[in-house]
């Protein structure tokens, strides 16, 4: 079974420029989530799908980022513009249903905004 | 509200002697308890969890985790630490729906 891959897993952008990133949740996995580590702090939640559905966007920290999940697949997080503040890891997680299991994550994405 | 805190940033051992990376947290409710681990230039690999039932639970690679409610801990710990063991470590908790919290992160350093 494939892993959750996240693309690219670096990216160095200039502050006022565009970035997306992008997740590819484990195969029937209906939840996808979000999550956040800005350096030395804790990995913070960003937001949650079921299927191609937002479930809790609350982490979402303003309307600069903006994530998508067409068709239930695989998700997509803009930043648009990035500013340097959102330099940081962004993590993506699937799992197959609620309940008290562990996510799987991806490898993370390194953004950083210079 | 719900919060985690990993007391010591960086933590170093020698090989072979006791891990002990510390975690409390802090919940209304009781919660379910994670301990996640990142290698570099990989995901985070959960290595044990506590939902309910018996305290001590057992994860891969030897570490071992114990709920303590009383004092609100869930302390991750290994008899002798191996070189592969160099990783940041993560404690969570997730008390309903989906969202977990996360704490900071532990950074543990073995050394030969």
């Amino acid at each position: 079974e494939a892993g959750v891959t996240q693309f690219p897993s670096h990216s160095v952008i200039e502050k006022g420029q565009t970035v997306t990133l992008r997740c590819d949740p484990i195969s029937g996995h209906d939840n996808l989530y979000w999550y956040r580590r800005v350096m030395g702090k804790e990995i913070k939640f960003l937001l949650h799908f079921v299927k191609e559905s937002k479930q809790d966007e609350s982490g979402m920290p303003n309307n600069r980022f903006l994530a998508e999940r067409t068709g239930g697949t695989y998700s997509t997080l803009k930043v648009q513009p990035a500013e340097l503040e959102d330099s940081g890891v962004y993590f993506c997680a699937s799992s197959q249903q609620g309940g008290p299991s562990g996510y799987t994550f991806g490898s993370g994405t390194r953004l950083t905004v210079v | 509200a719900q919060s985690v805190t990993q007391l010591g940033s960086h933590v170093s051992v020698s090989e072979g002697a006791l891990v002990l990376l510390r975690c409390n947290y802090s919940s209304s409710v009781p919660p379910y308890l994670f301990w996640y681990v990142q290698y570099p230039n990989q995901g985070l690999q959960l290595l044990l969890k506590y939902t309910t039932g018996a305290t001590l639970v057992k994860g891969i690679n030897g570490f071992e985790a114990e709920f303590k409610k009383s004092e609100t801990s869930f302390h991750l710990t290994k008899p002798s630490a191996h070189m592969s063991d160099a990783a940041e470590y993560f404690c969570a908790v997730r008390v309903s729906g989906n969202q977990f919290y996360f704490g900071t992160g532990t950074s543990l350093t073995v050394i030969p």
